[in-house]
């Protein structure tokens, strides 16, 4: 069965650091999001990605973030200079269309020390 | 603004007991629906889904919801719970017209007892 995968699984970054999560969506998926769950909160939208563009973001999506899908396989985020607050669960997902589910990745565990 | 409340932060069944966990929204537009279930340190898997049609869905695990329009509901059931099914359970909603993102519910925590 196909899947999104996510790696890594769990990474530690010192405050100010960049950090770039990866996810390799379903390969004829053509909707790509992120998500995220900060410990013990509900899952929250970040970003949505189509057609090689952010088609909409939330206001937690600032500056120092940013999507990109630098192949015709991978779709990363890129957190420039990491807070203690941006430690949380990062989860990537991608749907086939409009009207379809959305498959969700296993998850990166953020770490801000 | 879009929302989505699951009013039951716990639930605590016994093993073999029916199971019921409330979900409202508020929505400007035909809503999709969704169940996901997280088990600890795990990613989300979805349960079942409504975009149309028969108000009464299947899911995996011996899992149902049923969507009432009327009470802004999509309230998750099973007839009778097992050990496994402990876990946290998210309560998703989405529609066309909001570029198809997601909202969550809160979650509830189900906890099974033996």
């Amino acid at each position: 069965e196909p899947e999104v995968t996510q790696t890594p699984s769990h990474q530690v970054t010192q405050m100010g650091q960049e950090v770039i999560l990866r996810c390799v969506p379903i390969s004829n998926h053509l909707y790509f999001y992120w998500y995220r769950q900060i410990l013990g909160q509900k899952v929250e939208f970040l970003v949505s990605f189509y057609n090689n563009e952010i088609s909409e973001k939330s206001e937690i999506f600032d500056d120092q973030f940013s999507v990109e899908r630098p192949d015709g396989s991978n779709f990363t985020l890129k957190i420039r200079s990491t807070k203690l607050e941006d430690s949380a669960m990062y989860f990537c997902a991608s749907t086939a269309g409009e009207n379809t589910e959305a498959f969700f990745g296993q998850g990166t565990r953020l770490t801000v020390v | 603004a879009q929302s989505v409340t699951q009013p039951d932060i716990h639930i605590t069944v016994s093993e073999g007991a029916s199971l019921e966990l409330r979900c409202n929204y508020s929505y400007g537009a035909t809503p999709y629906l969704f169940w996901y279930v997280q088990s600890p340190g795990q990613g989300l898997q979805l349960l079942l889904k409504y975009f149309s049609g028969d108000t009464l869905v299947q899911g995996i695990k011996g899992f149902e919801a049923e969507f009432k329009r009327s009470q802004s509901s999509f309230n998750l059931r099973k007839p009778s719970v097992h050990w496994s099914d402990a876990a946290e359970y998210f309560c998703a909603v989405g529609a066309r017209e909001y570029g198809n993102k997601l909202v969550f519910g809160a979650g509830t925590i189900l906890r099974v007892k033996s």
